[in-house]
């Protein structure tokens, strides 16, 4: 089975500065989508950015890129000119492209980190 | 507008009295799915669904119940809530694994459960 682990209860950030969000997960599979959520304190999951496996350029998003290695099973998540509307929780999550098995078409999540932004 | 809708947003429950939490998307997608939240431990799958009539268990499925009559529709039945399923749920649909590059999750609003 899958695991995803986010180290990193909390963090913070001045506005402007930049942050990165760690994620490290565990599997036997070669390919795989990861993601990582963002949860306001309206509680509404939103997708921030999006890894297939297969790919070896990090994906960007905007102020959002991740720093995805594979061999290490690690994916970050930098926010750059960080804004106070980025102050939420951020959850780091693997999902498989299996058709099939336990783990069809689940989302695996971290903890969450908690991200602070000061003014 | 592409949406997963939960309801209700806010429940208090007494132990023992049968609940239902509904949930409806309009993208369709085969793919539902039952989470919940809980500090320290993200979200867990609770429940899935492929398609109408085909649910399976996911991680903690104990004490939940689901039905998939329509594509649409995948609500969440506590038939008998307990201290412990005090809990923040979501509800989320998706394409199927496999079915497209496109394996985005649209989430609900969430449900803030408390069963007392």
């Amino acid at each position: 089975a899958q695991t995803v682990t986010q180290s990193q209860p909390e963090m913070s950030v001045q506005e402007a500065e930049t942050v990165t969000l760690s994620c490290t997960y565990d599997t036997s599979e070669s390919d795989y989508y990861l993601f990582w959520y963002k949860q306001p304190p309206s509680r509404q999951m939103i997708l921030v950015i999006r890894q297939e496996a297969y790919k070896q350029q990090n994906a960007t998003e905007n102020r959002f890129s991740v720093n995805f290695q594979k061999a290490a099973k690690s994916f970050s998540l930098k926010i750059s000119d960080s804004q106070l509307g980025d102050a939420a929780m951020y959850f780091c999550a693997y999902r498989s492209p299996r058709a099939g098995g336990t783990s069809y078409g689940k989302l695996t999540f971290g903890q969450g980190t908690i991200l602070t932004v000061h003014p | 507008e592409a949406q997963v809708t939960q309801n209700p947003r806010y429940l208090i429950t007494v132990t023992g009295k049968k609940l239902t939490v509904t949930c409806s998307q309009n993208m369709n997608h085969e793919y539902m799915s039952w989470y919940r939240q809980d500090p320290g431990l993200g979200l867990r799958q609770i429940y899935y669904s492929m398609n109408v009539e085909v649910t399976d268990k996911g991680d903690v499925p104990e004490g939940y119940k689901v039905s998939r009559k329509e594509k649409r529709n995948f609500p969440l039945i506590l038939e008998s809530p307990s201290p412990n399923q005090t809990s923040l749920y979501f509800c989320a649909s998706s394409l199927r694994p496999g079915q497209g590059l496109n394996t985005e999750a649209f989430f609900g609003q969430g449900t803030r459960l408390t069963v007392v």
